[in-house]
């Protein structure tokens, strides 16, 4: 089954503690991508990479990082996670850019 | 001018309206449009894709307007199932031309009420 999976899906954690959401697809997508969602604010982009050690920052990276090793995993690290990264996090996949995104379930953080 | 614009809704119809989703976008250089839809606490999906010659899927129509900038989705015959919150999407390209971006609008929650 064509899918985007994101672990963990749920996550509870300090100011400080460093952490990584993983992100993996098994469609052989060149473009992936991370954003964060909270309320009012819509769907903001943190991170994407258009293709295997290619990244670059979206609207919002300050506070993390991301790296593409290889072409299905895209993980997420946030090195000094803060309250204000509490939010909804999605990953996200396409062939290309321009095409149509398909997204993981989303991993909701909490950070204290 | 925000990237891209819907109405605020929300919207509360009854089962079996019509209901219309409006969205403007600023960046004239956009190249591609869609619709997903967002059920609460979960991941959006692609509803559909927009063309210039407007495009159907059963219920639903989008319709694109490049002059004006701007996005339509009608919904006919609405069903409990479509409550959910609708999502404009525009691709906009960078301006080395090399790179596209997804820009959401906020999304626009309907309600469809037995």
């Amino acid at each position: 089954e064509a899918q985007v999976t994101q672990n963990p899906r749920y996550l509870i954690t300090v100011t400080g503690k460093k952490l990584t959401v993983t992100c993996s697809q098994n469609m052989n997508h060149e473009y992936m991508s991370w954003y964060r969602q909270d309320p009012g604010l819509g769907l903001r982009q943190i991170y994407y990479s258009m293709n295997v050690e290619v990244t670059d920052k979206g609207d919002v990276p300050e506070g993390y990082k991301v790296s593409r090793k290889e072409k299905r995993n895209f993980p997420l690290i946030l090195e000094s996670p803060s309250p204000n990264q509490t939010s909804l996090y999605f990953c996200a996949s396409s062939r290309k850019s321009r095409e149509t995104q398909y997204f993981g379930p989303g991993t909701r953080l909490l950070v204290l | 001018r925000k990237e891209v614009e819907q109405d605020p809704g929300p919207f509360n119809v009854p089962e079996g309206a019509t209901v219309a989703f409006n969205c403007t976008y600023s960046n004239s250089a956009s190249q591609s449009f869609f619709w997903y839809r967002q059920d609460c606490r979960k991941e959006p999906k692609l509803l559909m894709s927009v063309y210039s010659s407007g495009n159907e899927d059963g219920r639903f129509t989008a319709q694109l307007n490049r002059a004006s900038q701007y996005i339509s989705l009608l919904i006919r015959d609405s069903k409990l199932s479509d409550s959910a919150t609708y999502l404009c999407v525009v691709n906009i390209v960078n301006s080395g031309g090399s790179n596209y971006k997804l820009t959401f609008g906020k999304g626009t929650l309907l309600t469809v009420n037995p």
